[in-house]
């Protein structure tokens, strides 16, 4: 069943802003993930987030992640032509030894240069 | 990093013929791989949990006897679309966990194989 719920956003922006998604989920979740998919493509794994995390950053990206609103959001800082993609989050319930992932709907960025 | 590998990338196959798609991993082993299926401008939706030397979990609603799963060995799992229906058109993407990293969270994706049924 699906988890990650993406707000249905299409973003569309000017190169050098900033783009944020946010991401809702219903259950438990032993860690968060974000992907990035160009049109197309298969998934490039951008950043975790640890259920007893909040905050995590890699290059120009921040994820925050607030268990009590079982929410996350993924932040694009000084964003390029090159983030143009689909980003979706992802749950990851831990069983019988494996993180299985539920996939939110995703959310559409285009960047304009 | 590590490298999962999809072939092949794109088949067009006729109705009622049926269709493999292999998944390997390229530079670690993987007890567990998993098969998702992507419609077009959707999310992607867990098919399967494919595990080396037993059967596959499948997921509620996916028909097992059609979509048959064989994880053969440490690097390589196939998805193979018996008797394919034109609604059985998709993106269909596998993933693959480090079986060195136990609990490992990430899963390595591969770039997708789409499938055409005429």
């Amino acid at each position: 069943s699906q988890q990650g719920e993406e707000d249905p956003q299409a973003l569309s922006i000017q190169e050098g802003e900033n783009a944020t998604m946010n991401c809702s989920y219903k259950t438990s979740i032993n860690n968060l993930q974000w992907y990035r998919q160009n049109s197309g493509r298969g998934l490039v794994h951008l950043i975790l987030i640890r259920s007893n995390e909040r905050e995590k950053h890699s290059g120009r990206l921040r994820v925050t992640l607030d268990t009590s609103k079982k929410s996350s959001s993924l932040l694009i800082t000084a964003s390029r032509a090159a983030d143009t993609a689909s980003y979706f989050c992802a749950t990851a319930v831990l069983l019988w030894g494996n993180n299985r992932l539920a996939f939110g709907k995703g959310n559409q960025v285009v960047v304009i240069p | 990093g590590a490298v999962v590998s999809q072939h092949p990338s794109r088949v067009i196959c006729k109705s009622g013929t049926s269709v493999k798609i292999e998944c390997r991993s390229l530079d670690f082993q993987a007890t567990t791989m998993f098969w998702y299926r992507q419609f077009p401008k959707q999310s992607l939706m867990l098919m399967a949990t494919s595990n080396e030397g037993s059967k596959a979990t499948y997921e509620q609603g996916v028909e097992k006897d059609k979509f048959l799963i064989n994880h053969a060995s440490l690097t390589l799992s196939t998805l193979t679309v018996t008797s394919a229906h034109p609604e059985d058109s998709s993106f269909y993407i596998c993933s693959a966990r480090d079986m060195a990293g136990w609990g490992q969270e990430t899963q390595y994706f591969g770039p997708g194989t789409r499938l055409l049924v005429l």
